[in-house]
């Protein structure tokens, strides 16, 4: 038990459908991170979020949209995907985000795929 | 910018054999070091770091020595067994200021079979 936990677990959904996926943590932390998994490449940080503030958008395209309504849930909102989206997405937490030691926490991860 | 090299898999290996995964680094101050692991189907869960020069990181058998001198950290078992299976990720922590980041090798998938 990680204490990240993931909703769906697996998503499959047209280019023109409107999801969201789900990350809660039961750590008491106060960053949290979107990570995208793909086949063959390194892990890509997405997005991070310090006590519910966004401070790190790595680049994402638009039809990514996060949210973090409190420091125990983030959400990432998908609309209008294209299939290279497809890929596993990792949602992480962390302490603070503001220390070199921290440890990050991983969810299992929601296998998206896009047709 | 900083960046993590480690070896190409896939890695396959016979129960207690010996075990080295390479992991290189690029950083321009100086990272804290970790090892993740991701079985199958599952997410990234911390093996073992090291936050200093010639700190050694360990758990479950798994060892890595934080070399600033050649800019590596090794992953190393003495004996694997088949619950080893999985995939092993390298990474550093860096940045600063608003929040510190990590970034990650690629991957290094290990098969044991008995």
């Amino acid at each position: 038990e990680t204490g990240v936990t993931q909703t769906p677990r697996h998503l499959v959904m047209g280019m023109t459908n409107k999801k969201s996926l789900k990350c809660e943590q039961h750590l008491g932390h106060n960053a949290m991170y979107w990570y995208k998994q793909s086949a063959k490449k390194p892990l890509e940080l997405m997005f991070v979020y310090n006590f519910k503030e966004q401070t790190e958008n790595n680049s994402v395209p638009s039809r990514f949209s996060p949210e973090c309504p409190n420091s125990s849930h983030l959400f990432l909102h998908l609309h209008t995907l294209q299939p290279e989206d497809s890929a596993l997405y990792l949602c992480a937490s962390s302490q603070s985000g503001l220390k070199l030691k921290e440890t990050q926490y991983f969810g299992p991860g929601t296998r998206l795929l896009v047709l | 910018g900083n960046s993590v090299t480690q070896m190409e898999g896939p890695v396959t290996l016979s129960e207690e054999a010996f075990l080295t995964i390479n992991c290189t680094y690029t950083a321009t101050g100086y990272p804290s070091l970790f090892w993740y692991v991701q079985y199958p189907g599952e997410g990234l869960q911390l093996l073992l770091k090291a936050t200093k020069a010639d700190d050694k990181g360990s758990n479950k058998g798994f060892e890595a020595t934080y070399r600033k001198e050649t800019t590596s950290f090794h992953l190393e078992k003495g004996s694997v067994q088949v619950s080893d299976s999985a995939v092993y990720f390298c990474a550093l922590s860096e940045g600063g200021g608003s929040n510190y980041k990590l970034t990650f090798g690629k991957g290094t998938l290990l098969t044991v079979n008995p």
